[in-house]
């Protein structure tokens, strides 16, 4: 069956980088792209980008242009997201999700991930 | 960016009641509206695509209508695993938005 797993709680300062994981099983991982969306506690979702498994192609919501990046790596089949600059209002829970492209609804969602900025 | 306006807001309602919740896009979005199921501490739950398209495996007392601006998501006879939130998520354009949510309670 379908899983995305990603990985583990994390805390980090202001100012500092934090990288998630989401690893992909039970389809080829090539044939759908990753999106990735966050969710502040109590809040509502946030689309971050999503970027293509197959040729690497990427879309970022502007909001995170020159602060997110995000990888793929095909041979573990696993996405990842790095978002820099940390501020205390980027703590929240965040989503990889499994998606067709860039411009579509997502299916399959990781457990989440929820990162916390403190000083 | 386009808004995507949920009503109401919070919902109180009995097992068996008819529901429905609104979504209004700012602008035109077509067909391209998803809507989401999200239980505390879980991941949302893809329901329906395409305006109404339901999703595989989705219990058929969901349904999805609309087009253009305004949507609506029914759930014919709610049940009490249907207690949760509701999002609508517009991929007509860039970036893809939600909604702020629409909480089913029991009344």
């Amino acid at each position: 069956q379908v899983q995305l797993v990603q990985s583990g709680a994390e805390v980090r300062e202001p100012g500092a980088s934090v990288k998630v994981s989401c690893k992909a099983s039970g389809y080829t991982f090539s044939t759908y792209g990753i999106t990735w969306m966050r969710q502040a506690p109590g809040h509502g979702l946030e689309w971050m980008g999503w970027i293509s498994t197959y040729n690497g192609d990427i879309k970022y919501a502007q909001n995170f242009q020159g602060r997110v990046i995000m990888t793929t790596d095909t041979s573990t089949s696993t996405a990842y997201v790095e978002l820099g600059r940390l501020r205390s209002d980027d703590t929240a829970v965040y989503f990889c999700a499994r998606s067709l492209g860039p411009g579509s609804y997502v299916g399959y969602w990781g457990q989440g991930t929820l990162v916390t900025v403190s000083s | 960016d386009i808004q995507l306006t949920q009503s109401p807001s919070t919902l109180s309602a009995s097992v068996g009641d008819r529901v429905t919740i609104t979504c209004r896009a700012s602008q035109s979005v077509s067909s391209w509206l998803a809507w989401y199921q999200q239980k505390p501490g879980k991941a949302p739950k893809l329901l329906i695509y395409e305006a109404s398209r339901l999703e595989s495996g989705v219990p058929s007392r969901f349904s999805g209508s609309g087009s253009g601006t305004e949507f609506t998501l029914t759930i014919s006879s709610l049940q009490p695993d249907d207690f949760a939130t509701y999002y609508c998520q517009q991929y007509s354009s860039f970036p893809l938005t939600f909604g702020g949510g629409t909480k089913a309670e029991i009344k």
